[in-house]
């Protein structure tokens, strides 16, 4: 049961843009549009910010977007703001169980 | 507001029991899936086990399964989590969490299992 594969860490300045990658396989995110992502601030709960591949939940800025290509779905945040500093997390809906596979998560830095 | 609560963590020792709850309101409970997370102490999210909207089908992680079981009670609103035979490797905090088209869309804010001598 392989975790989806993302980097360990990106960084970035107040205001620029930066992705986060989020590797799966043909099982996984090539085959279906049902990645999601997540922001969990350190000791907090986490926080569904995209779903369904490009979708936001309501409340959420355009700042955040998503898309896939391929086997590999991205997570984009441009405008970055100090307080986008966190921990985010991308999942995969896989036809076998476990149904919904976590990537390993990508501390995001705010220099 | 959709609100879940989880309760039921604390410290056990290794091959012991403990029974989580999650009471859930703002929503028809009822109509949607719900799992639970886990997330060991400075690592990342594991899906651990979810359960269908009327409790007929069940689905765990390889790692905890014929362990754990997942239940749910719809008269209450509530999810359940019984852990048996844990394991040093199950310390984490559990989440409960909406699950709808494979997103979960609403957490509660987790229980802390420990399991030490």
């Amino acid at each position: 049961q392989s975790a989806l594969t993302q980097p360990a860490s990106v960084s970035g300045s107040p205001g620029q843009t930066i992705s986060i990658s989020c590797a799966g396989t043909s099982s996984d995110i090539g085959t279906y549009d049902f990645v999601s992502w997540y922001q969990q601030h350190p000791g907090k709960v986490p926080k569904l910010i995209i779903y369904a591949v490009t979708d936001r939940p309501s409340g959420v800025p355009d700042r955040f977007s998503g898309s896939k290509s391929g086997n590999t779905a991205s997570l984009t945040i441009s405008g970055l703001r100090p307080e986008d500093e966190s921990d985010y997390y991308c999942t995969s809906y896989r036809a076998n169980n476990p149904h919904v596979i976590f990537g390993g998560g990508t501390k995001l830095t705010v220099l | 507001e959709v609100q879940l609560v989880e309760s039921g963590g604390g410290l056990v020792q290794p091959g012991g029991s403990l029974r989580l709850s999650c009471a859930a309101s703002g929503f028809t409970f009822s109509r949607d899936w719900m799992s639970w997370v886990r997330q060991a102490p400075g690592k990342g999210l594991e899906w651990v086990a979810k359960i269908k909207e009327d409790g007929s089908q069940k689905y765990y992680v390889d790692s905890v399964e014929g362990r754990f079981t997942i239940s749910r009670d719809n008269g209450r609103n509530s999810l359940y989590l019984q852990m048996n035979s844990l394991r040093a490797e199950d310390t984490a905090v559990y989440y409960c969490a909406r699950e709808v088209w494979w997103r979960f869309d609403n957490w509660g804010q987790g229980t802390l299992v420990t399991v030490s001598s």
